[in-house]
């Protein structure tokens, strides 16, 4: 079973809309990272969360981390086209292996 | 600062057959991971190495292998191949961890056919 898995798996708004995709895990973790992949660079590094953090920002990207509930949000404001693309959550686990989810597809609309 | 290299880009092998991978990391990065990503699957870690030592491994079966060179570049092989393995195969470098930043290459596209 995956330790992560990013909810919805497909999303598609407007552009300059909101985007929400969620991550939850099922054990305990020392961070939280989120990437992007898309057909034109690959796979991208957006932003990592550590397990004391509760939020974090990066430019139009922000993330929450709820340890409690073993979930982690990203937010995107403001879509562009260029945001069209997978994003995925990776968690490192206490035996330090790096798993990440099957992602979320996000299509931005012109 | 160049980028994570992996040669090929892409690949055709038979079943039965063994392949090699070779993944340069960003100058200076010690650690160096493997992925498979397949659309069924997603990515899945394969193993990390650290200073020519492996330092974890994912659960993937023996015919699966690899190496990190005294230059941090490393190679990755599959032996006997089957038709499961088709999939992307990516390598990303960090400077310590795997658990922080990772650079990922752009992948080889491995079909077995």
């Amino acid at each position: 079973s995956q330790q992560g898995e990013e909810d919805p798996q497909a999303l598609s708004i407007q552009e300059g809309e909101n985007a929400t995709m969620n991550c939850s895990y099922k054990t305990s973790i020392n961070n939280l990272q989120w990437y992007r992949q898309n057909s034109g660079r690959g796979l991208v590094h957006l932003i990592l969360i550590r397990s004391n953090e509760r939020e974090k920002h990066s430019g139009r990207l922000r993330v929450t981390l709820d340890t409690s509930k073993k979930s982690s949000s990203l937010l995107i404001t403001a879509s562009r086209a260029a945001d069209t693309a997978s994003y995925f959550c990776a968690t490192d686990v206490r035996d330090d292996k790096i798993i990440f989810g099957k992602g979320t597809r996000l299509h931005i609309l012109p | 600062k160049a980028g994570v290299t992996q040669t090929p880009r892409y690949l055709i092998k038979t079943r039965g057959q063994q392949v090699t991978l070779s993944c340069s990391p960003i100058s200076g990065h010690r650690s160096v991971s493997w992925y498979q990503q397949t659309p069924g699957q997603g990515l899945q870690f394969l193993f990390e190495y650290f200073s020519e030592t492996q330092r974890n491994k994912g659960n993937f079966p023996g015919r699966f292998s690899g190496r990190q060179f005294s230059n941090s570049r490393s190679e990755m092989n599959v032996s006997t191949l089957e038709l499961g393995d088709s999939a992307l195969y990516l390598c990303a470098s960090s400077f310590g961890r795997a658990s922080y930043e990772q650079y990922f290459g752009p992948g080889t596209r491995l079909t077995v056919t």
